[in-house]
């Protein structure tokens, strides 16, 4: 039974540019949620997707976006990248929107340069 | 102040001492979560409980909701319990969003 997984693993961008990460649940997950977690600090809930729709969002700009596919994965997208949007980005995935274990994957590291 | 606070943030023992971190917050809460992180980023889920108290394993974690305290005990500590623990939790019923503490950096030397 496969995990939370993610990808790319690491990825390295340049300021001003876009970028989506994926992560595809657990199987028999329907919910995921996304996290950012900056070197030295617990993560910060980005958003949550359930039924394709963003159901509840965290402190962060427009330019973070997201979706969920009818198969459950979702996609994490940032546009304008800046400085200080480097950090592991982490999924988690669980079987329902209402207070259920999250189950995370291994994060994707992303450094703006 | 954090809503979740953590103590220590950095704890070092010797291989077979009983281990213990705690957590606290400030609100109300309907769960509290106990993580581990490994070097190079990935999270494992420990716990997740609302009351009292729940064992697995050589890990305890204990939660006091009038107190708004838990704590994460492990006995006979390994050095491959070296990580970094993360307390989190869930406001309310319906709140979905995760709030973190910074984590607690446990290194146990052989």
């Amino acid at each position: 039974d496969a995990g939370v997984t993610q990808s790319p693993t690491h990825l390295i961008k340049t300021r001003g540019q876009q970028v989506t990460l994926r992560c595809s649940p657990k199987s028999g997950h329907d919910t995921v949620s996304w996290y950012q977690q900056a070197l030295g600090q617990g993560p910060q809930f980005i958003f949550q997707y359930y039924e394709e729709e963003e159901r509840q969002r965290g402190n962060f700009p427009d330019r973070f976006s997201g979706h969920q596919f009818p198969n459950y994965s979702s996609e994490l997208n940032v546009n304008a990248l800046l400085l200080g949007d480097s950090a592991l980005y982490l999924c988690a995935s669980s079987p329902g929107p209402g207070g259920y274990e999250q189950y995370f994957g291994p994060g994707t590291r992303l450094t703006v340069t | 102040k954090n809503e979740v606070e953590q103590s220590p943030q950095n704890l070092t023992a010797q291989e077979g001492e009983f281990i213990t971190i705690n957590c606290s917050y400030s609100v109300g809460i309907s769960a509290l979560h106990w993580l581990q992180q490994h070097p190079g980023g990935g999270i494992v889920s420990l716990f997740m409980l609302s009351s009292g108290k729940k064992k697995h394993g050589r890990l305890i974690a204990t939660i006091n909701i009038q107190e708004k305290h838990s704590s994460l005990h492990i006995t006979a500590s390994h050095p491959r319990d070296s990580a970094v623990y993360i307390c989190a939790v869930r406001l309310d019923f319906g709140n979905e969003k995760l709030t973190f503490g910074t984590g607690t950096r446990l290194t146990i030397i052989p």
